[in-house]
């Protein structure tokens, strides 16, 4: 059975960096690509990043100035970095497993990260 | 990079059908296969409910279901039930290899 777990701090200050890593199970992670998805308070959902199996990325183009992510394949985990935080970060973050091009069939619980000083 | 369009809220009956629209345009929905739906309840994660416009995860009742004309995809839920109310997104691969999602649609079982 396949599991994504988010995890990293609840709480950032603004102007600072936003981390957050995705922790995979049950699955051959080095087979798939991943993505980061957001969603903030009681609004819609926002694709933000895909990491491919050959370590190449694809951002989305408003945030991509302050956006990085990785993986590390030895531990089945994946990351995100968003730096320069503001208010307008504030959202539950998601990583999940797209199908190729196509739909996200797995998604992790989500976690709230805050900005707030 | 615009997110599709999707009406913010429908309602039906239980037993109904009702179906929802996601617009956009030809380097989205209407250039790519790649169409997918899913159902959100209150404080969870989405469920994928449609892939590939109109394939349905194992699963996932056959009171979903998708298709897609020119840039505009739909989502129909027949024989609506009270488990159904939740919000529901679009979703679509595009020509610049980004993804964006609909604005959402609130469906209310009355």
């Amino acid at each position: 059975q396949v599991q994504l777990q988010e995890s990293g701090p609840g709480l950032v200050k603004p102007s600072e960096t936003l981390s957050l890593t995705c922790t995979v199970s049950g699955v051959s992670f080095s087979t798939y690509s991943w993505s980061w998805i957001r969603q903030p308070p009681g609004k819609g959902l926002e694709w933000i990043a895909d990491i491919y199996y050959s370590g190449s990325t694809n951002y989305k183009p408003s945030l991509k100035s302050r956006l990085s992510i990785s993986v590390d394949t030895s531990k089945n985990q994946f990351s995100l970095r968003l730096s320069s935080v503001t208010a307008a970060d504030t959202a539950v973050y998601y990583c999940a497993k797209p199908l190729g091009d196509g739909a996200f069939d797995i998604w992790g619980q989500g976690t709230m990260v805050t900005v707030s000083s | 990079q615009s997110a599709l369009t999707q009406p913010a809220s429908v309602s039906g009956s239980p037993g109904q059908s009702i179906t929802i629209s996601c617009t956009g345009t030809s380097s989205d929905v209407g250039g790519y296969n790649y169409v997918s739906w899913y159902q959100q309840h209150p404080g969870k994660a989405p469920k994928l409910m449609i892939y590939d416009v109109s394939n349905r995860p194992s699963g996932v009742s056959n009171r979903f279901s998708g298709s897609k004309s020119g840039n505009t995809a739909s989502l129909t839920i027949s024989g609506l039930q009270a488990e159904d109310e939740a919000d529901y997104f679009c979703a679509s691969y595009t020509s610049s290899s980004t993804r964006v999602f609909g604005g959402g649609t609130k469906l209310t079982v009355l």
